[in-house]
């Protein structure tokens, strides 16, 4: 079975600095997703980015970036020049590409624990 | 376009009462996901529906909770005879036909159960 983990409960971070906030993972899979989300005290799940297993490259989006190693199955998420729009439980989640199987494909998500972010103004 | 919408935003019951919550998945999306997201954890998979279908509901409780997306109409997660524990926050989440890799979540229930 797949997990997720996220070793950091709590991250700071100054205003205007930069963070990175650490995920790992384990799976036998070759093709899947992995995703960053961000839940703020609203509680409402936004999606931050996204990375394809089988692309090299790494996603970015805007300040947020991220460092996928597939070898090391590691997917730290780097926020640039933070904000204090940016303090928020932070998610890192897992879907394989293949599911259930291909016919009706689960697709469901793995969640780790989350990493509380503070911004400090 | 409206996203994921999710009513009531907060429902409070007391023990041995049923819960039903309501998701509405965004418009032309025709997968339904629900997560259960108990304090200071992460979302853990429950049911994956489509119309008139459970795809997989293997994070389900195998009592009391149940899962149905009509052909018309909201999708609704129930549960029965509702204890503490039950107490968390609920989402939903939904995908387009044939594009299922990213969801998009709603703003998600919190069950408070006294």
């Amino acid at each position: 079975a797949q997990t997720v983990t996220q070793s950091q409960p709590e991250m700071s971070v100054q205003e205007a600095e930069t963070v990175t906030l650490s995920c790992t993972y384990d799976t036998s899979e070759s093709d899947y997703y992995l995703f960053w989300y961000k839940q703020p005290p609203s509680r409402q799940m936004i999606l931050v980015i996204r990375q394809e297993a089988y692309k090299q490259q790494n996603a970015t989006e805007n300040r947020f970036s991220v460092n996928f190693q597939k070898a090391a199955k590691s997917f730290s998420l780097k926020i640039s020049d933070s904000q204090l729009g940016d303090a928020a439980m932070y998610f890192c989640a897992y879907r394989s590409a293949s599911g259930l199987n291909q016919a009706s494909g689960t697709y469901k998500y793995i969640f780790g624990t989350g990493t509380r972010l503070k911004v400090l103004a | 376009n409206a996203g994921v919408m999710q009513n009531p935003r907060h429902l409070v019951r007391r023990r041995g009462q049923e819960a039903r919550l309501r998701c509405s998945p965004m418009k032309g999306h025709s997968h339904v996901y629900w997560y259960r997201q108990l304090p200071e954890e992460g979302l853990k998979f429950m049911v994956y529906l489509q119309k008139e279908n459970i795809i997989d509901e293997s994070g389900m409780p195998k009592e009391r909770f149940s899962a149905e997306f009509p052909k018309e109409g909201p999708s609704i997660l129930r549960i029965q005879q509702v204890v503490r524990g039950d107490s968390a926050a609920y989402f939903c989440a939904s995908s387009p036909k044939g594009r299922t890799d990213t969801q998009y979540f709603g703003p998600g229930t919190r069950l408070t159960v006294l």
